[in-house]
């Protein structure tokens, strides 16, 4: 399996309070991405990453931030949780030519009360 | 909005048979992937078929892609209860400029023993 470590595994927070969750690889892929997953809307892609310090938005990005300040490492932080963000997040990497394979972490369940 | 859309939601069939399922995509792809994900983990790669491509193997996968109708399938022959999890597809638009895969919906599988 890739190294990729997602943290924590689980968290339950309240709402209107910040949280952020963490991508660690060990594969130095450049590409990053963080996905939610609901029932019904499958995967949708957050924000992703090509290198450090560079990002940009997916298809449901409001409400979200993300930073990358070192290869290994891309974080996720909701800067204020809403209900509507309880999902599961997953974060999977990328050596970048779109005919290789994503890798995915085993996501973090987030509730968000 | 969600690139692919995958047929059907769900599936329950024996141990033995083939399983198919079908994604549907909306805009021009460069590839198409196959995932799947067994409970509470992340996606695992399966199989990939570029645009130039109709039909691929790998094992007891088939995949079969019509860029005309904008479709792709993926047959499991003599399904195993381990063939038990959820299948997706994931597209890499050619409008989309990076590497930016869009997953569709998924189809859940289940093979009775």
């Amino acid at each position: 399996d890739a190294g990729i470590t997602q943290s924590p595994r689980h968290k339950v927070t309240e709402t209107g309070t910040p949280v952020t969750l963490r991508c660690h690889q060990t594969e130095n892929h450049r590409y990053m991405y963080w996905y939610r997953q609901d029932p019904g809307h499958g995967l949708r892609l957050i924000h992703y990453s090509y290198g450090v310090k560079d990002t940009d938005k997916g298809e449901v990005s409001d409400g979200y931030s993300v930073s990358r300040s070192k290869t290994e490492d891309f974080l996720l932080t909701l800067e204020s949780a809403t209900s509507s963000q309880t999902s599961v997040y997953f974060c999977a990497i990328s050596e970048g030519t779109t005919e290789l394979p994503l890798h995915f972490g085993n996501g973090t369940r987030l509730t968000v009360t | 909005s969600q690139q692919g859309e995958e047929d059907p939601q769900a599936l329950s069939i024996q141990e033995g048979e083939n399983a198919t399922m079908n994604c549907s995509y909306k805009t021009s792809i460069n590839n198409l992937q196959w995932y799947r994900q067994n409970s509470g983990r992340g996606l695992v790669h399966l199989i990939l078929i570029r645009s130039n491509e109709r039909e691929k193997h790998s094992g007891r996968l088939r995949v079969t892609l019509d860029t005309s109708k904008k479709s792709s399938s993926l047959l499991i022959t003599a399904s195993r209860a381990a063939d038990t999890a959820s299948y997706f597809c994931a597209t890499d638009p050619i409008t989309s400029g990076t590497y930016k895969y869009i997953f569709g919906t998924g189809t859940r599988l289940k093979v009775l023993a």
